[in-house]
């Protein structure tokens, strides 16, 4: 069946350092990729996603890229701060509007 | 962003006793929820769609007939654990699609079977 695998399951950057975290999917018709981050304790909260019709997308310091020959997209995120600590997972969709979820990956941001 | 509210967020049950968790999208009209399973330290692995006026769609190793799923209007799902085990303690956590296909999460709810 279609899966997403997730790299890193846990990533420890020093502050002020970017981190990238990459999501390879399988089902081609994939459109949509979202990521999310999960704080300790809380629901799961989008921070940015991509749909198949651009190659990458920017928000502050949150960048998604995408390629869709490669089927990979990764999440960027520069300056880190403390408050970025928390599990980010990726996510492929495709028309029947189920999501496909990676593993998650544990950010720890480093004083 | 849209709201999703989840209730209870924590239930203490006895084994063979059924519990009901409500998942409700407040802002909006939502004709697909998800329901998931969460273990600590792990991804969110889904259990079963959840369409407005029709049966529920079960993901493969789900009971069905345990894990009852009602979608009795385009603004509230439930989840309905029988006769819980304490195999069933986890976190559960719905979400609910909206019309760009964006998923938004309930606060989640955990379920202790003693």
């Amino acid at each position: 069946g279609e899966n997403v695998e997730q790299h890193p399951s846990t990533l420890s950057v020093q502050e002020g350092d970017s981190a990238v975290i990459k999501c390879t999917y399988s089902d081609s018709a994939s459109n949509y990729f979202p990521w999310y981050k999960q704080e300790l304790g809380k629901r799961p909260q989008l921070i940015i996603d991509i749909r198949s019709n651009v190659g990458e997308k920017k928000d502050q310091r949150i960048a998604v890229t995408l390629n869709k020959t490669a089927k990979h997209f990764s999440l960027h995120i520069t300056e880190t701060q403390p408050e970025d600590s928390a599990v980010y997972f990726c996510a492929a969709g495709g028309g029947n509007y189920q999501l496909i979820w990676g593993a998650g990956t544990k950010l720890i941001i480093k004083p | 962003g849209a709201v999703v509210s989840q209730h209870p967020s924590w239930v203490i049950c006895k084994s063979g006793t059924s519990v009901k968790i409500e998942c409700r999208s407040l802002d909006f009209q939502a004709t697909t929820m998800f329901w998931y399973r969460q273990f600590p330290k792990q991804s969110l692995m889904l259990m079963a769609t959840s369409n407005e006026g029709s049966k529920a769609t079960y993901e493969q190793g789900v009971e069905k007939d345990k894990f009852l799923i009602n979608h009795a209007s385009l603004t509230l799902s439930t989840l309905t654990v029988t006769s819980a085990h304490p195999e069933d303690s986890s976190f559960y956590i719905c979400s609910a699609r909206d019309g760009r296909s964006i998923q938004y999460f309930g606060a989640g709810t955990r379920l202790s079977v003693l």
